[in-house]
């Protein structure tokens, strides 16, 4: 069974499409992530939702939208892609106050190629 | 700035001999660190954390982690290093943001190649 599942696992698109990735975990966790690492394999934190909740919202252009349905699903939707946001975009979840506990259950990562 | 930095972008060793993978750290109050490790195309595994305690921290594969506050370092070591081993490992620490809630800020990344 896979705790944390992202689709696609691979996304080759055109710049200027709007993309989603899309989120799930089993584990009953109450908080999820959107991290981005880049080519230089460099990880920074985008957004963390808990129980639907957005709590962290980094400086991420307003070109990404996070939306969290329910705590087990976290999707991110891309508008108007660049050739910058190429990277591999991973999902995570944590149990409660997870993010002091440092335990992070990370997805398997979705590669985005914006040509 | 809260943060921690990987001074090595590689470190090769080989197999059956020690492996450590540095990390120093500098954060304002107790430090919450962090290991992780990535293998090829795949996500990132904990591997352990340092809280409060004991300085000497243990994880998962048979690594553990050295807390040293007088020299901020969090350095990672395995006696006995296995091929298998080979990955891109990941210092991290917990940053509080202005509302309570913690991130992970992690470092650059260190790729540890085992040869046999």
């Amino acid at each position: 069974d896979t705790a944390v599942s992202q689709t696609p696992k691979y996304l080759v698109t055109q710049m200027g499409n709007d993309k989603s990735i899309k989120c799930e975990q089993n584990l009953g966790h109450d908080t999820m992530y959107w991290y981005k690492q880049d080519s230089k394999k460099f990880l920074k934190i985008m957004f963390s939702y808990n129980n639907k909740e957005l709590i962290i919202n980094e400086t991420v252009p307003n070109r990404f939208s996070p939306k969290s349905p329910d705590k087990a699903h976290l999707n991110l939707h891309i508008n108007s892609l660049e050739l910058g946001d190429s990277a591999v975009y991973f999902c995570a979840s944590s149990r409660p106050g997870g993010s002091n506990t440092g335990e992070l259950f990370f997805g398997e990562g979705s590669r985005l190629t914006v040509l | 700035a809260q943060s921690v930095a990987q001074p090595e972008d590689q470190v090769n060793v080989a197999e059956g001999n020690p492996l450590t993978v540095k990390c120093t750290y500098s954060v304002s109050g107790n430090p919450y660190l962090f290991w992780y490790v990535q293998y090829p195309n795949r996500g990132l595994q904990f591997l352990l954390k340092y809280i409060t305690g004991d300085n000497l921290v243990k994880g998962s594969y048979g690594f553990e982690a050295e807390f040293n506050k007088s020299q901020t370092s969090f350095h990672l070591k395995k006696p006995s290093a296995l091929v298998s081993d080979s990955a891109l490992y990941f210092c991290a620490v917990r940053v509080m943001t202005t509302d309570s809630w913690g991130k992970l800020q992690f470092g650059a990344g260190t790729q540890v190649v085992v040869t046999p």
